[in-house]
């Protein structure tokens, strides 16, 4: 009974290439997130979803394409592939009308970009 | 905007020593506080959380921590570590203006030595 889960769990690709991330919550929250980890372990928030609509877009380059097909899913596209790209994406979610803001973490992708 | 500090980036410890990672954030205004922890190939669990109320807050596996408004502080404690301790800590801020939005300290390694 996985809250949040992700898929892959490694993704392993060449520069150029376009590649999707899946997450899926169980929850029932309003709200989801994408983080990128990167080898410094420094978390810095991508995109926040509520109810299907973008609230956030933090300075992320438009190879990134969040899709949100329902509110139980966030999907992050992302498109020509670049080294740079390499690091760890954690889907998140939290409830939006719940004053209890805490924020449930994905397992994580580790993304290797060659 | 908002910034998180963890000026302790590396702390090693023996077991059964006392544990106090710092946080620290630049915000004037209301915030929601958050510790988590990532162990070794994990992902990240909500360790604590505060609120409102009393400023001293209890977590799980015996973690506490503690906000001095003053300080702009939310310093995590353990009066005795396990060798399972052994993880990365990550203080993260919700500002009141921020909607859902956190903000991420550089996070802490911490390695309890058996």
């Amino acid at each position: 009974d996985t809250a949040v889960s992700q898929t892959p769990k490694y993704l392993v690709t060449q520069m150029g290439n376009d590649k999707s991330i899946k997450c899926e919550q169980n929850l029932g929250h309003d709200t989801m997130y994408w983080y990128k980890q990167d080898s410094k372990k420094f978390l810095k928030i991508m995109f926040s979803y509520n109810n299907k609509e973008l609230i956030i877009n933090e300075t992320v380059p438009n190879r990134f394409s969040p899709k949100s097909p329902d509110k139980a899913h966030l999907n992050l596209h992302i498109n020509s592939l670049e080294l740079g790209d390499s690091a760890v994406y954690f889907c998140a979610s939290s409830q939006e009308h719940n004053t209890l803001k805490a924020q449930y973490f994905g397992p994580g992708t580790r993304l290797l970009v060659l | 905007a908002q910034s998180v500090s963890q000026h302790n980036h590396h702390v090693i410890l023996s077991e059964a020593a006392s544990l106090e990672l710092g946080c620290n954030y630049s915000y004037g205004g209301t915030v929601n506080l958050f510790w988590y922890v990532q162990y070794p190939g994990q992902h990240l669990q909500l360790l604590l959380k505060y609120f409102s109320g009393d400023p001293l807050v209890k977590g799980i596996k015996g973690f506490e921590a503690e906000f001095i408004k003053s300080k702009f502080s939310f310093n995590l404690r353990k009066p005795s570590v396990q060798w399972s301790d052994t993880a990365e800590y990550f203080c993260a801020v919700n500002a009141d203006n921020a909607g859902n939005m956190l903000t991420f300290g550089g996070g802490t390694r911490l390695m309890v030595k058996p």
